[in-house]
């Protein structure tokens, strides 16, 4: 089976643009999450989509957003980058709800916000 | 918040020796993942344990849970430089809405 992949993996974007990422889940999975690393913070939990549905949500700002689709592909999105963003993000996809199974990891997007 | 916290931050070995991470939580727990990161890529799943077990091999890898004093171990026996990654326990955790919360790591550095 194919793994989890992320597009693009680079991306550099200045202060107040927006930016999409994207996320291809293992064939099966139905639950993707995304994941926010850095430096400072570690790794952060975004939010968690099942079944086209956001389950969970972490604890960031509304400039944060996401969605999945019919097929489990999700996509993020983040409006009116700030410095701060500049990260590396991840998504995981499992079978069932994220925290019940294993998750598997994406190689992630890192993101730079000049 | 991070709900797991591991320890050291940091363990530099030579190769062939073990390695020995620790994992401390705050909340009680429906399991417990360790997860392994090379130099800024994607993480990769080792081990889970639940609540109800007390120790889980794989490999090279042992893992083992303590829930009366919210702790768990993982230790990696002969290792090679191939380890070296940074290590990260995640619990569910009962106030964590159902997502993984993860530590901040442990950088194993293994030396030839």
């Amino acid at each position: 089976k194919a793994g989890v992949t992320q597009t693009p993996r680079y991306l550099i974007k200045t202060r107040g643009q927006q930016v999409t990422l994207s996320c291809s889940p293992i064939s099966g999975h139905r639950s993707v999450s995304w994941y926010q690393q850095t430096p400072g913070q570690g790794l952060q939990f975004l939010f968690e989509y099942f079944s086209e549905t956001q389950r969970n949500k972490g604890n960031f700002p509304g400039r944060f957003s996401g969605r999945q689709f019919s097929n489990s592909r999700s996509e993020m999105n983040v409006s009116t980058l700030e410095l701060g963003d500049s990260a590396l993000y991840l998504c995981a996809s499992s079978l069932g709800r994220a925290f019940t199974d294993t998750q598997y990891f994406g190689p992630g997007t890192r993101l730079t916000v000049l | 918040s991070q709900q797991g916290e591991e320890d050291p931050q940091a363990l530099s070995i030579q190769e062939g020796e073990n390695a020995t991470m620790n994992c401390s939580y705050k909340t009680s727990i429906n399991n417990l993942q360790w997860y392994r990161q090379n130099s800024g890529r994607g993480l990769v799943h080792l081990i889970l344990i639940r609540s109800n077990e007390r120790e889980k091999h794989s490999g090279r890898l042992r893992v083992t849970l303590d829930t009366s004093k919210k702790s768990s171990s993982l230790l990696i026996t002969a290792s090679r430089a191939a380890d070296t990654a940074s290590y990260f326990c995640a619990t569910d955790g009962t106030g964590s809405q159902g997502n993984l919360i993860f530590g901040k790591g442990t950088k194993l550095s293994v030396k030839p």
